[in-house]
């Protein structure tokens, strides 16, 4: 369902330490899945994607795992950094919904040194 | 390689006036992909375009709002007599090709409608 008008959750993390971001989605037949970072003012920049027949990708200093048992996606930061902070959006992808990313509420993350 | 250019960045509008929001994909991009932000809100999907086609406008409010992706040219995403609850920040992303590929957004136009 969508999340209107509801204040965002925020992860504060001190610098250096790892983060871990969550993600629900209600679409068991969802099978790509996108982690977006947006910062104040800009567009969502990719950060990295997983398909559904993976369980985990690594990135540079990141790490998207997947479990579709319980439709649930994480975004692991390791070692943040103020330039990190941002809001990070999950997206799913599935032919039901036409091939269109559909986002979840987002996630503030604050950083602080 | 220029990424997803948006015009204008910022725009405002009167009640009543028409908006029109520019999108140009990256090169070799030939899906079109609109979503609108409200403030500390998700993306939501308005309308999905190839050239000359629309795919999918479920999003889409169904006055006053429409979109184009012509042959040339930028996609163009029109709202007539806006009014205030129009106000957002309205997005688009382009892709090379369907499903299970990667989006890339632009930087967005920010509409105020006062």
């Amino acid at each position: 369902g969508e999340n209107v008008g509801l204040h965002l959750p925020t992860l504060s993390v001190q610098e250096g330490d790892n983060s871990i971001i969550n993600c629900a989605y209600s679409n068991s037949a969802s099978d790509y899945f996108i982690w977006y970072k947006q910062e104040s003012g800009k567009g969502p920049q990719f950060i990295i994607d997983i398909r559904s027949n993976m369980d985990k990708r690594q990135g540079q200093r990141v790490t998207v795992l997947l479990n579709k048992t319980v439709k649930h996606l994480s975004l692991q930061i390791a070692a943040t950094q103020p330039g990190d902070s941002a809001v990070y959006f999950c997206a799913e992808d599935n032919m039901e919904y036409g091939n269109k990313l559909v986002f979840g509420a987002g996630t503030i993350l604050r950083v602080k040194s | 390689n220029a990424g997803v250019m948006q015009n204008p960045r910022h725009l405002v509008r009167r009640r009543g006036q028409e908006a029109r929001l520019r999108c140009s994909p990256m090169k070799g991009h030939s899906h079109v992909y609109w979503y609108r932000q409200l403030p500390e809100e998700g993306l939501k999907f308005m309308v999905y375009l190839q050239k000359e086609n629309i795919i999918d406008e479920s999003g889409m409010p169904k006055e006053r709002f429409s979109a184009e992706f012509p042959k040339e040219g930028p996609s163009i995403l029109r709202i007539q007599q806006v009014v205030r609850g129009d106000s957002a920040a309205y997005f688009c992303a382009s892709s090379q090709g369907t499903g299970n590929t990667e989006a890339f957004f632009g930087q967005g136009t920010r509409l105020t409608v006062v």
